[in-house]
């Protein structure tokens, strides 16, 4: 596709369940984002892919999340024994390089934990 | 510590009216700015964007300006149309890997 691709557009699991939710770049984007939208909340940076190495994982909340990016393009972000703090929309973005490029985003995983 | 914020939460404008949406940076050593549309349930769409070495940059309808002297950022949006009813970030970029700091957002209402 032309845009950026996410899957599962919506996502209800009980706590303690682990989730893995995907993302899938503009093709040749050699960068990769992902951000967290809590409710009425501007985005909050997670971790950064450049190629398939994550030279930026400062935005983590916790171990119990982790990303990985395979091939220089689709990325998995998994949080494990998730908690109800982790209710949000996942957004991925992409861009050609790292650096100073627009990022252009999906439409988000909205995650809810029960 | 570093942060975008914004002056006003919610806009609400007359249709043809112009719009101005603005933006308050702390970080002076930003060099990239950037604004995002957000429509309900949709990711956020990419506007416009400026880097440090301008003051103003202009779009179809719409024109970024940047003040380094106050750290200030604001969007106009000319002849507002429905269509722009959305919430509207503002963000910088937190280094050179480009990880992006985003504001909590503006909503634009506009007014048939």
């Amino acid at each position: 596709g032309a845009g950026v691709s996410q899957s599962p557009s919506n996502k209800v699991t009980e706590k303690g369940k682990d989730v893995e939710l995907r993302c899938d770049p503009i093709s040749g984007h050699t960068a990769l984002y992902w951000y967290r939208q809590s409710l009425g909340q501007g985005l909050e940076f997670l971790i950064y892919f450049q190629g398939n190495s994550a030279p930026d994982k400062s935005g983590l909340p916790s171990d119990r999340f982790s990303a990985e990016r395979t091939g220089g393009s689709v990325s998995t972000l998994t949080i494990q024994r998730t908690q109800q703090e982790d209710s949000a929309v996942y957004l991925c973005a992409s861009s050609q390089v790292g650096g100073i490029q627009p990022q252009h985003f999906g439409d988000g995983t909205r995650l809810s934990i029960l | 510590g570093e942060s975008v914020g914004l002056h006003l939460p919610t806009l609400s404008v007359q249709e043809g009216d112009n719009s101005i949406i603005n933006c308050a940076y702390s970080n002076s050593a930003s060099d990239y700015f950037i604004w995002y549309k957000q429509e309900s349930g949709k990711g956020p769409q990419f506007i416009i964007d400026i880097r440090s070495n301008m003051d103003k940059r202009q779009g179809q309808r719409v024109t970024v300006l940047l003040n380094k002297t106050v750290k200030h950022l604001s969007l106009q949006i000319a002849a507002t149309q429905p269509g722009d009813s959305a919430v509207y970030f503002c963000a910088e970029n937190a280094g050179s890997q480009g990880n992006l700091i985003f504001g909590k957002g503006t909503k634009l209402s506009v007014k048939p």
